[in-house]
């Protein structure tokens, strides 16, 4: 069974402050997503990664694919009271979609 | 574009019933999906239609499920004989072939369904 471990589950945080979401597998992906969830809502993209050891950034987040494509993370920096929702990976093998359980971030003012 | 459309936002049913949901994708998607997702979890995929055939479907979803796309453009989910667990949000999304060979995902705002 293929699975996708994210951590923290949870993070409260103040605004300003830098943080890092992972999401980690023992199997290997073609592709990996990001989104980000608001309560009642649906996920909203964020980027998606396909090359091993690729990096994007989208203003102050930064996605990194591990080398091996089976791990990724997400890097907020200064993080915003805007930030805040349920953030999902969720990797592609084959036909295969598997979502993790998502990161619940908390940023205060 | 107005992005992908879900109706009815809520539901609310009593143990029994049957529901039906339907889901309109962006136009030029081709892929469809349906996902399920309970509080505090990932959505937990469902079925996936590219344009009309249906090519795969979770083991979550039983026999009560099913699921059509019969023009290859918008699609329903229906949930017969509902139970209590049948409860969650129940998110729909297309996508098309990008031009690094894979399917983004653009989600729909969801139906929530309440089973009493």
């Amino acid at each position: 069974t293929q699975l996708l471990e994210q951590s923290p589950q949870f993070l409260s945080i103040q605004e300003g402050e830098n943080l890092t979401v992972y999401c980690n597998s023992s199997s290997v992906f073609s592709s990996l997503q990001w989104y980000r969830q608001e309560p009642g809502e649906g996920p909203v993209l964020l980027v998606t990664v396909v090359t091993g050891g690729e990096v994007k950034k989208l203003k102050r987040l930064t996605f990194q694919f591990g080398d091996a494509r089976k791990d990724s993370s997400l890097h907020i920096t200064a993080a915003q009271p805007g930030d805040t929702g349920l953030y999902l990976c969720e990797g592609q093998a084959g036909t295969a979609l598997i979502f993790g359980k998502g990161t619940t971030l908390s940023v205060s003012s | 574009d107005t992005g992908v459309s879900q109706n009815p936002r809520h539901k609310i049913t009593k143990r029994g019933q049957n529901v039906t949901f339907r889901c309109d994708p962006i136009s030029e998607h081709n892929r469809l999906y349906w996902y399920r997702q309970t509080l505090g979890q990932g959505p937990e995929f469902l079925t996936y239609f590219q344009n009309e055939a249906q090519l795969e479907k979770s083991r979550l979803l039983s026999d009560r499920f099913s699921a059509e796309r019969p023009k290859g453009s918008f699609s329903t989910l229906e949930i017969q004989r509902t139970e209590q667990g049948d409860s969650a949000m129940y998110l729909c999304a297309s996508s098309q072939r990008g031009d690094r060979g894979t399917y983004e995902q653009y989600f729909g705002p969801g139906t929530r369904l309440t089973v009493t």
